[in-house]
C-alpha cells in the first residue's frame, strides 16, 4: 500500500543505453513530479505534470522524456545515458498544486551510469 | 542565483541537546517555507510548513521553525533531540511569484544524534 512507488530502486547501466524509471501513486493526487538529487545532495525539479499535462519543464536535456499515461503514473525515459546522469531520481505527487508544498515522495531510484 | 542555503552539512549532537538548523533563502517576494526530513532507509516526508500567520510554526515530533522575514530565514529547532531524530533535514521554499510555483530545496543537513 505504498503511496508513491518507483521502480527500479537501483539501476546500473552503460553509457549510451536507454532506460526508464516508472512511478505510480495511489493517493489520487492530480500532480506528479520528477526530481533529481545530484552528488552534492541538491534536489532539483525536472518536470511536473498536472492531470497528464506538462506544467514544469526545467532546463533538462532532451534525452529526458517524461510520459504520463494517466494521472496516477509518471514515467521517466532517458535516452543515450551519460556519466553525468548518475544520480538519485525521486518521484513525488501532491494534491492541491505545488504551492501547497506538501509533496509525497517515492523512495528514489539510484541510477549509476558506467 | 536565487537559492536556498543550509548552513551546516553535518551536525552531531548528544541526546537531550538542543538543535537549531539554519536555513536562508534569497527570493525577494512572498514565499512558502517547508522542512522535509528523510530518516535512514525511508522516503522524504514533510516535517512542517509555513504559509502565513504566526511565524513560529510547530511540526511533528516536537520540531518547530521560525520565519524571520527580515533575515530571509526559516530555522528549524528542537529543544531536546532524541536518537530517533537521526536523519537528513531539507529546507525548501516555493517562491510564489515564479512560474510554476516550484519547490526549491536546500542541500540538506545530516543530523546524527549520539545515544
Amino acid at each position: 500500500d505504498t503511496a508513491v512507488s518507483q521502480t527500479p530502486k537501483y539501476l546500473v547501466t552503460q553509457m549510451g543505453n536507454d532506460k526508464s524509471i516508472k512511478c505510480e501513486q495511489n493517493l489520487g493526487h492530480d500532480t506528479m513530479y520528477w526530481y533529481k538529487q545530484d552528488s552534492k545532495k541538491f534536489l532539483k525539479i525536472m518536470f511536473s505534470y498536472n492531470n497528464k499535462e506538462l506544467i514544469i519543464n526545467e532546463t533538462v536535456p532532451n534525452r529526458f522524456s517524461p510520459k504520463s499515461p494517466d494521472k496516477a503514473h509518471l514515467n521517466l525515459h532517458i535516452n543515450s545515458l551519460e556519466l553525468g546522469d548518475s544520480a538519485v531520481y525521486f518521484c513525488a505527487s501532491s494534491q492541491a498544486g505545488e504551492d501547497s508544498g506538501e509533496l509525497f515522495f517515492g523512495e528514489g531510484s539510484r541510477l549509476t551510469v558506467l | 542565483a536565487q537559492s536556498v542555503s543550509q548552513h551546516n552539512h553535518h551536525v552531531i549532537l548528544s541526546e537531550a541537546a538542543s538543535l537549531e538548523l539554519g536555513c536562508n533563502y534569497s527570493y525577494g517576494g512572498t514565499v512558502n517555507l517547508f522542512w522535509y526530513v528523510q530518516y535512514p532507509g525511508q522516503h522524504l516526508q514533510l516535517l512542517l510548513k509555513y504559509f502565513s500567520g504566526d511565524p513560529l510554526v510547530k511540526g511533528i515530533k516536537g520540531f518547530e521553525a521560525e520565519f524571520i522575514k527580515s533575515k530571509f530565514s526559516f530555522n528549524l529547532r528542537k529543544p531536546s533531540v532524541q536518537w530517533s531524530d537521526t536523519a537528513e533535514y531539507f529546507c525548501a521554499v516555493i517562491p510564489l511569484m515564479e512560474y510554476g510555483n516550484k519547490l526549491v530545496f536546500g542541500a540538506g543537513t545530516i543530523l546524527r544524534v549520539k545515544s
